[in-house]
């Protein structure tokens, strides 16, 4: 079985401070893959990154982050120097299948 | 490019009514398809997958029921709605396993 977990519910900052979202996974197959999703307050859900299980290097894309650690499950989501449009629900997932099993979501406010 | 359409965007329906929701996705062949619904503050909640045309997953057993008629065609329907259908119904389609899902823009789902 596989199993996300987002374990900050909702998160507040003021604009330009960094931000940090925790992702945990737990999986038994060999060969799976992590992905993070942003949902506007518009409701669509916009992928953002996906990541193999053999493919540990952390990536940076513009202001985002992601720090992938296979020794402790966890798929980390930093957002640098915040902006208020980074105002949303993330999503982390994990899939080995046809199925893609989502973490309950942060919600992350960020106040001008 | 690939597209995903769904329809309608919003929903009123009262409680004993029929539903049917569609989803198409174009520029793609033999996609996996899935439906998802997320309550109110809620994470996503899978409702059904599809792997082929006439090939139907249930994750949760209720009153709704999917059907994939074409490749690229997935419905969504109930015979009588629940108050508790209420919500906002995502589609989504993928390529393969190692590839990101990707959503339609939703369905907002009223029940009166």
């Amino acid at each position: 079985a596989q199993k996300v977990t987002q374990a900050q519910t909702e998160i507040s900052v003021v604009e330009k401070e960094d931000v940090t979202l925790d992702c945990v996974y737990e999986t038994r197959d060999t060969t799976y893959y992590l992905f993070w999703y942003k949902q506007p307050p518009s409701g669509e859900l916009v992928f953002l990154i996906r990541r193999n299980s053999f493919d540990e290097q952390n990536e940076i894309s513009g202001r985002y982050s992601w720090n992938f650690q296979k020794s402790t499950s966890s798929f980390n989501f930093t957002i640098t120097a915040s902006q208020v449009v980074d105002s949303a629900v993330y999503f982390c997932a994990l899939t080995a299948d046809y199925k893609l099993s989502f973490g309950a979501g942060t919600t992350v406010t960020v106040r001008a | 490019s690939q597209t995903i359409h769904q329809w309608p965007a919003t929903l009123v329906q009262p409680v004993g009514s029929p539903l049917s929701l569609e989803c198409t996705v174009e520029g793609t062949s033999n996609p996996n398809l899935y439906w998802y619904r997320q309550a109110a503050g809620r994470g996503l909640q899978l409702l059904f997958y599809s792997v082929g045309i006439g090939q139907i997953s249930s994750e949760v057993p209720q009153n709704l029921s999917a059907s994939r008629p074409q490749d690229r065609q997935f419905i969504l329907s109930s015979k009588k709605l629940l108050l508790s259908d209420s919500g906002f119904y995502l589609c989504a389609w993928r390529d393969s396993p190692n590839q990101p899902q990707h959503f339609g823009d939703g369905t907002r789902l009223s029940i009166l």
